[in-house]
Formats: structure tokens, sequence, C-alpha cells
């Protein structure tokens, strides 16, 4: 049961240009979302987060906007660079409940950014 | 900002031995701990809570007596894979909690059973 989905296991963008990724979920106990970026062989870095009682949160070059009523969620990457090339996955956590403190993660988005 | 040191970053060690992962707090104290696996391009998967000064919290299909996971102070969880199989071969990710949702993650291990 795959509870948060990342359904584009990759995707490859022109430097400048956004980066789009998606997420969904279908547990409505969670209530906390975070992007992570990993390296391969590395342990994730965080990225940004977002928290169900707000609809866009915006850090540099990157905003995640979260859809509660379609439980969506994306990242917004813009503009994105070379460096940004990595995989994404976005995770969830509840506050409540069997999901607290847990985070669930999707399958990942591999991200490739062309110079 | 908070650091989590985990170690070893690579090991390859022999069918049927035994296996220590370490996973530290450099400068926060963590009463709990998260050890996730993750299997070739595939998503982390939560396999245990560790607790400081209890026992850990186990996930469905996650075999305790095969992980043993202490966290025996607020700066260090251990995970061991005891009688390693090489289907145990694959990365292992600690996080830890600084309260409010601040996970931070260590490096990884890489855990290769030949």
């Amino acid at each position: 049961d795959q509870q948060v989905k990342q359904n584009s296991p990759s995707l490859s963008v022109q430097e400048g240009r956004i980066s789009i990724l998606n997420c969904d979920y279908t547990n409505s106990m969670f209530d906390y979302f975070l992007w992570y970026k990993k390296y391969p062989a590395e342990g994730p870095t965080f990225l940004i987060s977002i928290s169900s009682i707000k609809d866009k949160n915006e850090d540099g070059r990157f905003t995640v906007f979260l859809n509660k009523s379609a439980k969506h969620l994306s990242l917004h990457i813009v503009p994105s660079q070379p460096g940004d090339s990595a995989v994404y996955f976005c995770a969830a956590s509840g506050s409540v409940g069997t999901s607290y403190g847990k985070l669930t993660f999707g399958q990942g988005t591999i991200l490739t950014v062309h110079p | 900002g908070a650091v989590v040191s985990q170690h070893p970053s690579r090991v390859i060690c022999k069918s049927g031995t035994s296996v220590k992962i370490e996973c530290r707090s450099l400068d926060f104290q963590a009463t709990t701990m998260f050890w996730y696996r993750q299997f070739p391009k595939k998503s982390l998967m939560l396999m245990a809570t560790s607790n400081e000064g209890s026992k850990a919290t186990y996930e469905q299909g996650v075999e305790k007596d095969k992980f043993l996971i202490n966290h025996a102070s607020l700066t260090l969880s251990t995970l061991t894979v005891t009688s390693a199989h090489p289907e145990d071969s694959s990365f292992y990710i600690c996080s830890a909690n600084q309260g409010n949702y601040g996970y931070t993650f260590g490096s990884g291990t890489r855990l290769t059973v030949v």
C-alpha cells in the first residue's frame, strides 16, 4: 500500500526552465509534507516543507504547493540548474496516530537538468 | 545546522556474520531516531523507530530479531544486522528527530553481504 506516490520516475529539463515534481498521497492523517534531494550513496538532504495549514511555501528557487482536497503536492524549481540533478523524494508525516513522527516516502523522481 | 553522523559508510561482510551500524547526533539530543532501508531504485522504507531507553518499535514485516536496534544514549542509536544474508544487502539510513518535524539524515551505509 503506497501511501505516498511519485508517479513520474524521471524528469528531464533544460537549464533555466522550470522543473515541476509531483507527489500524491492517500492517507488523510498526513499533515506535514517534505521534499528531499538525494544523491547516490548519500543520505537525503532536506529541501523544503509545508504544513497542511498552508497551500504554498517558498524558499529561494524552490516552491512547494499543496492541494489538500486533491491530496496532491508539487515542487517547483525555477530556474533549474544542472546542479539540481538528483533524485527527489517527497515525504509525509502525521501529528497523530500511527503516522506520528514517521516519514513515509514516495518512490522518488530522477531529475536531470541539461545545460 | 544539526548533523547526524552514520558509520560506516560502506561495509562488506560474509554471509552469516553480524554487522553493526552506528548513528550519532553530533550537536543535539535525539530521543527518537529512525532507521530506513532503501532498495535499488526504490523508496526509503521505514524499518523501525528507535527510542532512547526503551525498546524499538518495528514496522510490519521487519524482523526484530534480525535487525537489532539499541538506543542507549540520547546521541547514539545502533542497528545490528544479525546473521546477514545476501538479501540483506541494501542501503541503510538513519535519521534523528529534533522535534517539530526537524529530521536530519545520516549519510547512509551501503551493506554488501557476500
